[in-house]
């Protein structure tokens, strides 16, 4: 079963307006790590935000936030303010003990910014 | 600077051959990790390590083999027995088991 599910294969959003990106994910660990990273067109892997399970407030980094509903099981990030460079693929990855504390990474999000 | 350093950027590779994709790192980080990428899908695990002289089967093992002989090296062979090497492999590291990652810039593997 798919333990990171990203239903947007693809979103565009204008610049200057806030963007959510979707995440969901599946575990029974009552512990566990929810991270997005940002993938430009160059290939590498930029951290952008960190939720601990236990984390009762959302992360905030900079124009980032991550909305995040245990109950739900969902880890949407969001991005205020666009910019032209925040067209990359987007990534929802989980970390978990019964993995290993490996990575699991979900299929990612195609975001474009549109002047 | 610390950081991940993965060469080279751009590898082509004939049909049974084995090729070795490097990755070292300066971070101090335990452990060290290789993905692969296919074109527009999500990072599959091939092997990771926690410690020198030890590592593990991800999820994609087969037709792959790694050694960490040192802390800050961990290279990758795709040897002949990988049926469909070309991909896109990054390599990762971490302080340990619960840190986030830190990625190199990532190989593009072709095989022609």
């Amino acid at each position: 079963a798919q333990k990171i599910t990203q239903t947007q294969p693809g979103m565009f959003v204008q610049e200057k307006e806030a963007v959510t990106l979707d995440c969901t994910y599946d575990t029974s660990d009552q512990s566990y790590g929810l991270f997005w990273y940002k993938q430009p067109s160059s290939g590498e892997m930029i951290f952008l935000i960190y939720q601990g399970s236990y984390d009762e407030q959302n992360a905030t980094e900079g124009r980032y936030s991550l909305n995040f509903q245990k109950a739900r099981k969902s880890a949407n990030l969001v991005i205020s303010a666009s910019q032209l460079g925040d067209s990359a693929m987007y990534f929802c990855a989980m970390r978990e003990r019964d993995y290993g504390q490996n990575f699991v990474f979900g299929p990612g999000t195609r975001l474009s910014v549109l002047p | 600077d610390g950081g991940i350093t993965q060469s080279p950027k751009y590898l082509f590779r004939k049909e049974g051959q084995n090729v070795t994709l490097s990755c070292e790192q300066n971070l101090n980080h335990d452990a060290m990790y290789w993905y692969r990428q296919d074109p527009g899908q999500g990072l599959r695990l091939i092997y990771y390590s926690q410690i020198v002289n030890d590592f593990q089967k991800g999820d994609i093992a087969e037709g792959y083999s790694v050694s960490r002989e040192k802390k800050e090296s961990f290279p990758l062979t795709v040897t002949s027995a990988q049926k469909n090497p070309t991909a896109f492999y990054l390599c990762a590291s971490s302080p340990d088991l619960t840190g986030g990652y830190t990625f190199g810039s990532g190989t593009r593997l072709t095989v022609v």
